[in-house]
């Protein structure tokens, strides 16, 4: 079974620009989570999907993050314009429904803001 | 909301000796707790986890937590660590009836000397 698939796996880009992470769940998975990981910290969980809707997002800084799931399979988080201390790991997992069921993650994607 | 501490930021040990990963959490409302093992350049792999029944759960690879209420601790052990255990470990709460909403701590880095 293939696991959570998410590009790119490395992004280096200036303050002010905007960048686009990509996340492919595992299959049947109805759940996607979006997380941030600043180093030395712990994953903060930034949005929750389920199919196409957003479960939570409370924890998004909204004014610069957007993320979607059209199609309730893969999914897009993007941040414009980017600051310094968006530098992080994005984080995609996915899950199926059931409040027993274990988050599967992907290898992340390190973004670098210069 | 519920919290969690991870006291050991880097946990060194030689091969072969026991180990101890500690784990506090707070929360105002019944709990299941996760810990998460981070092998370098991959992604969160769930290590083992509590949601109800017996308060010793076990992982396939000789990792043990015991969780503990009173004293709200959920501590990973394992007798006798190998050089392939060097990672990072995270431990992550969430409500008892939603296993999704995770809150992580800050990770322990465990390093197995030679």
């Amino acid at each position: 079974e293939a696991g959570v698939a998410q590009s790119p796996r490395y992004k280096i880009i200036e303050k002010r620009q905007s960048v686009a992470f990509w996340c492919n769940p595992i299959s049947g998975h109805a759940t996607l989570y979006w997380y941030q990981q600043i180093l030395g910290q712990g994953p903060k969980l930034l949005i929750q999907f389920q199919n196409n809707g957003v479960v939570d997002d409370s924890q998004l800084p909204k004014d610069r993050f957007s993320a979607e799931r059209l199609k309730g399979v893969d999914s897009t988080l993007k941040i414009q314009p980017a600051k310094l201390e968006d530098s992080a790991v994005y984080l995609c997992a996915s899950s199926l429904i059931g409040w027993r069921e274990t988050q599967y993650f992907g290898p992340g994607t390190r973004l670098l803001v210069l | 909301a519920q919290s969690v501490t991870q006291l050991d930021s880097q946990v060194p040990v030689f091969e072969e000796a026991p180990v101890e990963l500690r784990c506090n959490y707070s929360s105002s409302v019944s709990v299941y707790l996760f810990w998460y093992v981070q092998y370098p350049n991959q992604g969160l792999q769930l290590l083992l986890k509590y949601l109800s029944g017996s308060t010793l759960v076990e992982s396939i690879n000789g990792f043990e937590a015991e969780f503990n209420k009173s004293q709200t601790s959920f501590h990973l052990r394992k007798p006798s660590v190998h050089i392939s255990d060097t990672a990072e470990y995270f431990c992550a709460v969430s409500r008892s009836g939603s296993a999704r909403q995770l809150t992580f701590g800050s990770g322990t880095q465990l390093t197995v000397l030679p």
